[in-house]
C-alpha cells in the first residue's frame, strides 16, 4: 500500500531535550516537506527536499533540522525543542513532475513543556 | 510574497444544505489544489484545477478556478455527515518565495460542521 509513515503518532516532551521526527515514504517520490498545523494559522511548511541531499527552507524553518540521505527517508530534527514548537507535525510527499497532489502522512502530535 | 486566504474560517449547516467555501491568490496561480481533513486525520487530495475557468465535479462537490487564476471555490450540494471536515485550497510558492518556491501555500482552511 502506498504510503507516508510517520512515527511517532504522539510526543510529549520537555524543553531542550533533542528528538527526531522519521517520516518514510514507499512511493519513489522525489518531493518530501513538513508542516506544522496550529489552530487559526493553518498549514505551514517548514522544510522541504526535492531530492537526496537537496533541501530547502519552507516558510517557518527557525528551530528545524532535516536531511536527505536517502530518497525514502526525511526526518525532521528538533535540536533544542522550545514551548512554541508544540503542534502537529505532517510529512508529505509527491512525484516531482510538476505541481502533483502531496500525499500526507498520519501527523505527529508534539508537547514540549 | 504569495498569499492564499481562505473564507469563510468556519461554517455551520444544517444536514442536506448546501455549503462554500471560497479561496483567494494574491498572485496569479499556475494551478490550485483541494485537500480534505477529517477530524483527527490528516489532509487527503481531493482535485487539481489547472485552466483559467475550469469547473470541475466529483458526485456533489463542484470546484471552480477563476478566469483570472487568482480565486477559486469548492461547493457541497446538499451536505450530509460523512462531509464533515476542513476543507483547504492551497497554490504553488510560499509567502517568503514570491511564487517561486517548491512548496505549496495553504489557505487557512474553512471549518465544515454539520447539525443533523
Amino acid at each position: 500500500e502506498a504510503q507516508v509513515t510517520q512515527n511517532p503518532r504522539y510526543l510529549i516532551t520537555v524543553t531542550g531535550k533533542k528528538l527526531t521526527v522519521t517520516c518514510s515514504q514507499n512511493m519513489n517520490h522525489e518531493y518530501m516537506s513538513w508542516y506544522r498545523q496550529d489552530p487559526g494559522l493553518g498549514l505551514r511548511q517548514i522544510y522541504y527536499s526535492m531530492n537526496v541531499e537537496v533541501t530547502d527552507k519552507g516558510d517557518v524553518p527557525e528551530g528545524y533540522k532535516v536531511s536527505r540521505k536517502e530518497k525514502r527517508n526525511f526526518p525532521l530534527i528538533l535540536e533544542s525543542p522550545s514551548p512554541n514548537q508544540t503542534s502537529l507535525y505532517f510529512c508529505a510527499s509527491r512525484n516531482g513532475l510538476g505541481w502533483s497532489s502531496l500525499h500526507f502522512g498520519n501527523g505527529t502530535r508534539l508537547t514540549v513543556t | 510574497g504569495q498569499q492564499v486566504m481562505q473564507i469563510p474560517q468556519y461554517q455551520h449547516v444544517q444536514e442536506g444544505e448546501d455549503f462554500t467555501t471560497y479561496c483567494n491568490s494574491s498572485t496569479t496561480l499556475s494551478n490550485i489544489q483541494w485537500y480534505k481533513q477529517r477530524p483527527g486525520g490528516h489532509p487527503v487530495f481531493l482535485i487539481q484545477l489547472v485552466k483559467s475557468g475550469e469547473v470541475k465535479k466529483q458526485k456533489r462537490l463542484t470546484f471552480q478556478f477563476g478566469e483570472a487564476k487568482k480565486n477559486s471555490s469548492l461547493h457541497i450540494t446538499a451536505t450530509q455527515t460523512t462531509d464533515v471536515g476542513t476543507y483547504f485550497c492551497a497554490g504553488p510558492g510560499g509567502p517568503r518565495s514570491g511564487g517561486g518556491a517548491d512548496g505549496l501555500t495553504f489557505g487557512k482552511g474553512t471549518h465544515l460542521i454539520i447539525q443533523p
